[in-house]
């Protein structure tokens, strides 16, 4: 089967940095994708990996190992307004994109 | 500016009641989703539309069906609507289906059903 694995909640302050994991198995892989999704709204497109290494796009940053099946969004000074869910997507062989449920974070003062 | 629009943005219906979401698009792309959410979930795909090939996921229930009367528009129907389809809908378009193709979604509809 094909799965998506992000923690479903994380807790930072603002003014910090925090990094979200996310770790996949699909069928084939065509780039990995994250998007924001704050409550009640629809997911904003936020990075787009598909070689290994760091895109780096203002405060927010996105890594990608093939090898590991793993990525992570790099969140730096951090702002209230970036409280909001942060869901992973794998483009598998089909060119399906295999949602991650989404990881909630929490900016707390 | 180019966008994803669904109307409404909030519906109510009554449980058995059909009821057709709608979705438009003036980024001129070839392909458009909808996806179902619910409340912390992943979003699953319902449909999507390569041009006018429609395309019905596999676990897509029979209650749900799908328009593309032209490229800009598209159309969610659910014939008879359960409590469990209760969800936001989700629309998307991208311009292709290939590798580094990004899905663009509308702001969704939120469903309550009575």
């Amino acid at each position: 089967g094909q799965n998506i694995d992000q923690p479903t909640e994380m807790t930072a302050t603002e003014g910090a940095i925090v990094q979200i994991n996310c770790t996949y198995q699909t069928s084939g892989f065509n780039g990995l994708f994250w998007y924001q999704q704050h409550a009640g709204e629809a997911p904003t497109f936020l990075s787009y990996n598909v070689l290994d290494g760091l895109e780096e796009k203002g405060r927010f940053s996105s890594f990608l190992s093939r090898s590991k099946g793993y990525s992570y969004l790099l969140l730096k000074e951090l702002q209230m307004k970036d409280s909001a869910s942060y869901l992973c997507a794998v483009k598998d062989s089909n060119y399906q994109l295999i949602w991650g449920a989404g990881t909630k974070l929490i900016i707390k003062p | 500016d180019a966008m994803v629009i669904q109307n409404p943005r909030y519906q109510v219906t009554q449980f058995g009641k059909p009821v057709t979401l709608s979705c438009s698009q003036t980024l001129n792309h070839n392909v458009m989703y909808w996806y179902q959410q619910k409340s912390s979930q992943a979003p699953k795909l319902l449909f999507h539309y390569y041009d006018k090939d429609f395309n019905n996921e596999a676990d897509t229930p029979d209650n749900f069906q799908s328009r593309r009367p032209n490229t800009s528009f598209c159309f969610l129907d659910i014939r008879s609507p359960g409590l469990g389809d209760a969800a936001m809908y989700l629309c998307a378009t991208s311009r292709g289906a290939g590798v580094a193709e990004t899905q663009y979604f509308g702001p969704g509809t939120r469903l309550l059903v009575l």
